[in-house]
Parts: structure tokens; sequence; C-alpha cells
């Protein structure tokens, strides 16, 4: 079975610098990625997905992540974020059986990243 | 604007009664999914649905019910048996294509004393 970690629970930062966000996962076999944000209470909007292809993968609202198979990591970066960052952060994993996602995901602990004046 | 709707907000409830939570969505999506989320321990599968009249149990499924019997709905039913009750339910929903997102309401707050 598939599991994740987010090895930071909480990430502070002031405004402009830059942030990385870190996500582990284990699996026996292939694996689509997903980052998610989630502002306090309300739903999760996906960021970005690694599905195939070229392993950095550029998202939403300024921010990438970059596969690294034989590290099985999928971190989260943004050169200069924004006080309207602040959220809290989730890593996601689907497996693929034969070739196929059945849209189950596991999610990481979550980190939850408070950007300061 | 299409998208999916979980209602209430928020919703207490007694200890020992069954609540309903609701979830509908008009992205014509086959597939749906009810996970729950506490603090420090991120998302879990609660029970999943990829067709009408179809389901299957997630990671923590003792001590909740679903159904299936339209397209569009897929309501959470929180019984008695659940020893702790108190989360934040989301409710989640895809097309069945293999590399497609889940996209997610906004969630239920269920508060049970």
């Amino acid at each position: 079975a598939q599991s994740v970690t987010q090895l930071d629970s909480q990430v502070p930062v002031f405004e402009e610098a830059p942030v990385e966000l870190r996500c582990n996962y284990s699996s026996s076999v292939s694996v689509y990625l997903f980052w998610y944000v989630q502002y306090p209470n309300q739903g999760l909007q996906l960021l970005l997905k690694y599905l195939s292809g070229s392993t950095l993968v550029k998202g939403i609202n300024g921010f990438e992540a970059e596969f690294n198979k034989s590290q099985t990591s999928f971190h989260l970066r943004k050169p200069s974020v924004h006080i309207s960052d602040t959220a809290e952060y989730f890593c996601a994993v689907s497996e693929l059986r034969g070739g196929t996602s059945y849209g189950k995901l596991t999610f990481g602990q979550g980190t939850i990243l408070t950007v300061h004046p | 604007d299409g998208g999916i709707t979980q209602s209430p907000k928020y919703l207490f409830r007694k200890e020992g009664q069954n609540v309903t939570l609701s979830c509908e969505q008009n992205l014509n999506h086959d597939a749906m999914y009810w996970y729950r989320q506490d603090p420090g321990q991120g998302l879990r599968l609660i029970y999943y649905s990829q067709i009408v009249n179809d389901f299957q149990k997630g990671d923590i499924a003792e001590g909740y019910s679903v159904s299936r019997e339209k397209k569009e709905s897929f309501p959470l039913t929180v019984t008695s048996a659940q020893k702790n009750p108190t989360a934040f339910y989301l409710c989640a929903s895809r097309p069945d294509r293999g590399n497609s997102p889940l996209h997610f309401g906004n969630g239920t707050r269920l508060t049970v004393t």
C-alpha cells in the first residue's frame, strides 16, 4: 500500500522569500502525484499534478514541483511567496494498477505554510 | 457554474444520533468520494463510488454508510456506531478517466456532543 509523508508540519517564512514544502512517498507500483492547497474552512484546490513526462511540473499561483523517482520525492517550491499563500498544503499519491488510476488518493498529513510580512 | 455542493456548512448533533451529510455535483462526474479530515492527520478515505448503485469501502468505513442512487448525489450517513464522529468531511468527484484529478466540495464541519 502507498503512503505519503510530509516532512514538515509547519513552515513559517517571510514574504518574498523562497519556500520548499517536502513530500516523500512509498509505493510498490507507478504513481500519479498531486499537490493541493486548502484555505481555512474550505475544500481542497489542485495546485499541480505529475502524471508522466517532464519531472518538473508547473502549477497555479507560481508553484512548481519536481518528481524524483530515485528519492521517491515530490517537493513543492515557490521562488517568492506572498501573504496570500498562507494555507495548508497537501501532497497526495494515486497508485496505477494495470495502467489505471481509480482515483483513490492517499494524502500526507499536511504542511501549514505561514507567510509573515 | 459547475461544482460540488456540500450542505450544511456546519452541523451539530447529539451523541447517539445518526446524521446525513449531503453531497451534490453537477459536473457529470462518474466517481464520487468521501474523505474525513482531522488536524494533523491529512485526509482519510471513507467510501467511494465509481458508478451509480455501486460503492466500496475506503480505509475508515466503520460507523459510516453511503448510497448512490443518482449520479449527481452521494450522501454520507454518520451513524451512532462511529466512535469519534466530530471532524471535517469533504466530498470529491472526478470523471472516470485514468488521470483526472479530484475536485472537492467546501466541506461540512460536524460537531457531535
